[in-house]
Parts: structure tokens; sequence; C-alpha cells
């Protein structure tokens, strides 16, 4: 069955370097997402993106955070210089289509950790 | 804005006894909505969904959740909890008007007692 897969499970990093995190989509869908969760906290929506560029995006991301699909495979986030509240787990997402209806698949997510 | 509360962090339950998970949606039109499950190092996935056709919705697992617009409720029942069911289970809402975001709830922690 296709699943969404994401890269790396775990990530520690210090204040203010770069990191980015990898998803594969699964292969036949068009619209992408990432969300976080805080521990503790609920599940947030961080951002939307269909035909290479970004649909909507929530106040939590800000110009410390970009999205790209590289390459027809991969859906990346970046964030540019990490602070220690960005520490959560991160989830990708995909569907086949933005319909508010339809079932968005989600990866296992990596645990970003920011020392 | 859509958003919805699960009522209870946490809820234990014994093998073969009901499965009662709360979810209330704020809302001033019927959204769609969604319970997913996520176990231990995996990812969230798809319980059941409600999309205004059928109230109560049958999902995997032997899952259902029963849509009450007078309630404003979108709760998940199963009737005899399996060790298996011990996970996090969200409820998730999203506007009918076409955002593409999913609002959870704060998800609900289910242990299976032997």
């Amino acid at each position: 069955e296709p699943e969404v897969t994401q890269t790396p499970s775990h990530q520690v990093t210090q204040m203010g370097q770069e990191v980015i995190l990898r998803c594969v989509p699964i292969s036949n869908h068009l619209y992408f997402y990432w969300y976080r969760q805080i521990l503790g906290q609920k599940v947030e929506f961080l951002v939307s993106f269909y035909n290479n560029e970004i649909s909507e995006k929530s106040e939590i991301f800000d110009d410390q955070f970009s999205v790209e699909r590289p390459d027809g495979s991969n859906f990346t986030l970046k964030i540019r210089s990490t602070k220690l509240e960005d520490s959560a787990m991160y989830f990708c997402a995909s569907s086949e289509s933005g319909l508010p209806y339809n079932e968005q698949f989600f990866g296992p997510g990596t645990r970003l950790t920011v020392l | 804005a859509q958003s919805v509360t699960q009522l209870g962090s946490h809820v234990s339950v014994s093998e073969g006894a009901l499965v009662l998970l709360r979810c209330n949606y704020s809302s001033s039109v019927p959204p769609y909505l969604f319970w997913y499950v996520q176990y231990p190092n995996q990812g969230l996935q798809l319980l059941l969904k409600y999309t205004s056709a059928a109230t109560l919705v049958k999902g995997i697992n032997g899952f259902e959740a029963e849509f009450k617009k007078s309630e404003t409720s979108f709760h998940l029942t199963k009737p005899s909890a399996h060790m298996r069911d011990a996970a996090e289970y969200f409820c998730a809402v999203s506007d009918p008007g076409g955002d593409y975001k999913l609002s959870f709830g704060a998800g609900t922690t289910v242990t299976v007692r032997a």
C-alpha cells in the first residue's frame, strides 16, 4: 500500500542552524502539507503546497520557513535558523486533491530537537 | 475558524469494554469531520470521516462515529476494545468552504487493560 515517508526520523540541531526535513508523498498525489506537533500540544497546520507554490500558510509559517518540491518525488521543509521553540514533531501529508473532504495521508513524522 | 475539542486526554478501558472518545466541533455550518489514529512510531491513519452523507459513519477496525448536529458532536465508539486499539486518537475538522487544512483536537490516548 502506498505511504508517505519522511526522513530523518529524528533530527538534533543547534539553535541557529538550518535544517531540512524531507518527505516523499504518495506518487499520484497533487497536494502536500506540513503540520507540526509541539510536545503536549495540538497538531497544527503549517503550510499547503500545490502546483509548485504555496496554497495556504498559517501564521506559524514565517520567513524562517520555506517549502520546496525539488524534483518529482521529494517535498521538503526548510527552517533557516532554528529556535528552541521549533522543537516539535513535524508531519508531512499528501492528498489526491485539495477538496476539504479528501483524506490526507500522513507520514510517520520527524522529531526535531533544537538545543 | 473551525475547531474541535476532545474531552479527556487519556482514556483507560478493559479489553472487551466499550470505547467512547468524545469530540465536539465549533462551527456555524456542519464541517467535514475526521478521526485519525496514531500508533506508536507511525503516522496518522484515517479511521473514518463525515462528509454530510450518512450521520452514522463506519470506519476501519470496528470503529464508528455519529454526527449529531444538535449536540455539535462527532463521538467515536467501538463496542469491544482490543489490545491493539491502544493508541492516540485525534479528531479533526476541515472547512466546507474550501480550506485545505485540518484543524486537530488535542488528542486522546487510549490504554487497554487486559
